[in-house]
């Protein structure tokens, strides 16, 4: 079975850095595109950063563009997400989520079918 | 970036249809996905591209399209459909295709 499983999350001062981890099982992890998704406490979800199959394209929100980069290792089956120069309104549970269209590049549709748990990331002094 | 607009909350009595719409001008180019979560939990997908249904989702759920807005209804709803829903489509504003998700809108089920 899929699964999805986010750590690194914490506190951390404004302004300094922090790296989430996904750990990846249950399907072939190099076969898929891989997004990080984030909610603020008591809001929506706001999409985050997107990373090819292969690792060759990344895209990300205008609001984190700049200061967070996405990044997988196929071999250990994990996605990562650096944050720099974080900011108060950083704070927010960190999904990490599948694309469900594996290396298709699906433009006319989205697919996020498989989600973790997510971890809370708190950014204060 | 683009912006998809629900409702913040709609109401349904139990065994009823309810509809949830997303408006956005991306949809008129793009389909859009629904994920239903529920308090403390992982969003989970609900409905995907024209009216798929993943593994596992009850058949009460679909989903529909037409102009700027996309619509998922939930045909005779239960108590455990009480939860927020999002849509999500493509972003169509920048320079490149990224991703954006509807406001949300919350479903209690009376």
């Amino acid at each position: 079975q899929v699964q999805l499983v986010e750590s690194g999350g914490g506190v951390v001062q404004p302004g300094r850095s922090l790296r989430l981890s996904c750990a990846a099982s249950g399907f072939t992890f190099s076969s898929y595109a891989m997004h990080w998704v984030r909610q603020a406490p008591g809001k929506g979800l706001e999409w985050v950063a997107v990373i090819s199959y292969d690792g060759s394209n990344k895209y990300y929100a205008d609001s984190v563009k700049g200061r967070f980069t996405i990044s997988r290792d196929n071999s250990k089956n994990t996605l990562y997400l650096q944050m720099n120069s974080l900011r108060a309104e950083d704070t927010a549970v960190y999904y990490c989520a599948r694309d469900g269209f594996g290396i298709v590049v699906v433009v006319a549709a989205t697919l996020f079918d498989y989600w973790g748990q997510g971890t809370l990331v708190t950014v204060s002094s | 970036s683009s912006e998809l607009t629900q409702d913040p909350a709609v109401s349904v009595a139990l065994g009823q249809t309810v509809r949830i719409t997303c408006q956005g001008d991306s949809l008129r180019s793009y389909y859009a996905s629904w994920y239903q979560q529920k308090p403390g939990q992982a969003p989970v997908l609900v409905i995907y591209g024209k009216n798929n249904r993943p593994s596992g989702i009850p058949d009460r759920f679909s989903g529909s399209s037409s102009g700027n807005t996309a619509s998922l209804t939930i045909t005779g709803a239960q108590a455990e459909d009480e939860a927020d829903y999002y849509c999500n489509s493509r972003d169509s504003s920048g320079n490149h295709l990224g991703y954006v998700f509807g406001t949300g809108t919350k479903v209690t089920v009376l």
